[in-house]
């Protein structure tokens, strides 16, 4: 059975950098062709995908969110971590790791605000 | 990027009757290196996460009902609920994952009439 759990600050303020955490179990990271990756949502708005790692630690990022991401793995703890920097209000949303089989965690809601 | 559009924004429909939502790429997902649509469509109710419904843009996902499938290719697709229950309310997004950025239709918001 596939799971995946986020974990994080649920508050932030401006120009703070936001770290996540996502957990998973029922599979390894370390294949060329598995990947975990990020989407988040903002309040009553769309999806809106972030980054992807796959097993080969090859790397994909949002265009217009790059110069801010920073996606790692962790095999030996089953956990993917995301950092974003210069965190802003217009950055609240809520937060899903996603496997790319189509698994999805169940999300955690980041506000940023002082 | 390639834009995914849906239509339309929202439906109500009556129990038992068909729901059709639409999807259309700015360009084809259909790979080349596997014949294979790179579609995938979500279910997603009030305060849960996305649900997948349909893989290869018409693959089943484990457990979901056969009510619903998925149609189309190259640019333009179909999830198609046969026979609305009242526990399909919700709102639906088609997804491509032919490259990166994968990206996602705005919504469809499907209610009961």
């Amino acid at each position: 059975q596939i799971t995946l759990k986020e974990s994080g600050p649920t508050l932030v303020n401006p120009t703070q950098t936001l770290t996540l955490t996502c957990t998973f179990s029922g599979f390894s990271l370390t294949s060329i062709g598995v990947g975990v990756g990020w989407v988040r949502q903002p309040p009553r708005k769309a999806l809106e995908w972030i980054a992807l790692i796959y097993g080969n630690d090859d790397k994909r990022y949002s265009p217009s969110l790059k110069s801010r991401l920073t996606i790692t793995k962790d095999t030996s703890k089953n956990q993917v971590v995301l950092t974003m920097t210069n965190m802003d209000p217009v950055d609240t949303a809520t937060y899903y790791c996603v496997q790319r089989g189509g698994y999805w965690g169940q999300g955690t809601l980041v506000t940023v605000s002082s | 990027d390639i834009v995914m559009t849906q239509s339309p924004d929202s439906l109500a429909v009556s129990l038992g009757e068909r729901a059709t939502i639409n999807c259309k790429s700015s360009q084809t997902v259909l790979h080349s290196s596997n014949n294979k649509n790179h579609l995938g469509w979500y279910q997603q109710k009030p305060g849960q996460s996305p649900k997948l419904l349909i893989y290869w843009a018409s693959n089943r996902g484990s457990g979901v009902p056969d009510r619903f499938s998925g149609s189309g290719s190259g640019t333009d697709f179909t999830l198609t609920i046969s026979s609305l229950q009242a526990e399909d309310v919700a709102v639906y997004y088609c997804q491509q994952y032919y490259t990166t950025p994968w990206t996602f239709g705005q919504g469809t918001k499907v209610e009961i009439k």
